[in-house]
């Protein structure tokens, strides 16, 4: 009973360097979602997807890519690490009945 | 645009006493709203949501809310806090609409002082 699984749980950058996250999810849930989680701020979305294939942009998009290849999994790119984007990331899932979503564990990512 | 406002940003109460947490939402139609709980360096869990019907929900750990669409609320509740309940506490507002996304509040963090 996995749910929502991200990989890696941490990973320091340096600036510049790029990396992906991996969300997978075994619910079979159409929408899935890219947050991340600053302290004050909450959480901001940065990319969604409502199917396989579909990808749209949140409220914070720029410096971020994402990819909906499979229907159980959603990625996360970075290609040019910025302090900036030091955070914690969250991938959730839910499907179209409702807006209750499931989210993962989290990765902690610090750009140096 | 779709917001959300937990006015408290720290509340400290003692082991034993009552809470409430505050949450103020703009959304121009009828709101789906939930409360999401992370304990320290863990992902987000549902408290609790309110859809439609009863404005006054229960949830899991012995929480409560209740939804005040004319004051535009949902604040959570909880009559004896327990330091396990030490935790930042979110309340968000589902957006029904293409991609059914959940806007945030800036959280609330919860001190249980014994």
């Amino acid at each position: 009973n996995a749910g929502v699984t991200q990989t890696p749980k941490f990973r320091v950058l340096k600036t510049g360097q790029s990396m992906t996250l991996l969300c997978a999810q075994d619910m079979n849930h159409e929408y899935m979602y890219w947050y991340r989680q600053d302290p004050g701020m909450g959480l901001r979305l940065i990319h969604y997807s409502v199917g396989e294939g579909t990808t749209a942009k949140g409220e914070v998009p720029d410096g971020y890519n994402v990819s909906r290849l499979k229907k159980q999994n959603f990625l996360l790119g970075l290609e040019s690490a910025a302090p900036s984007q030091t955070s914690v990331y969250f991938c959730a899932s839910s499907s179209p009945s409702n807006t209750e979503a499931f989210f993962g564990q989290g990765t902690r990512l610090t750009v140096v | 645009a779709q917001s959300v406002t937990q006015p408290d940003i720290h509340i400290t109460v003692s082991e034993g006493a009552s809470l409430e947490l505050r949450c103020n939402y703009s959304y121009g139609a009828t709101p789906y709203l939930f409360w999401y709980v992370q304990s320290p360096g863990q992902g987000l869990q549902l408290l609790l949501k309110y859809f439609s019907g009863d404005t006054l929900v229960q949830g899991i750990k012995g929480f409560e809310a209740e939804f005040k669409r004319s004051q535009s609320s949902f604040n959570l509740r909880k009559p004896s806090v327990h330091w396990s309940d030490a935790a930042e506490y979110f309340c968000a507002v589902g957006v029904r609409e293409y991609g059914n996304k959940l806007v945030f509040g800036a959280g609330t963090i919860l001190r249980v002082k014994s």
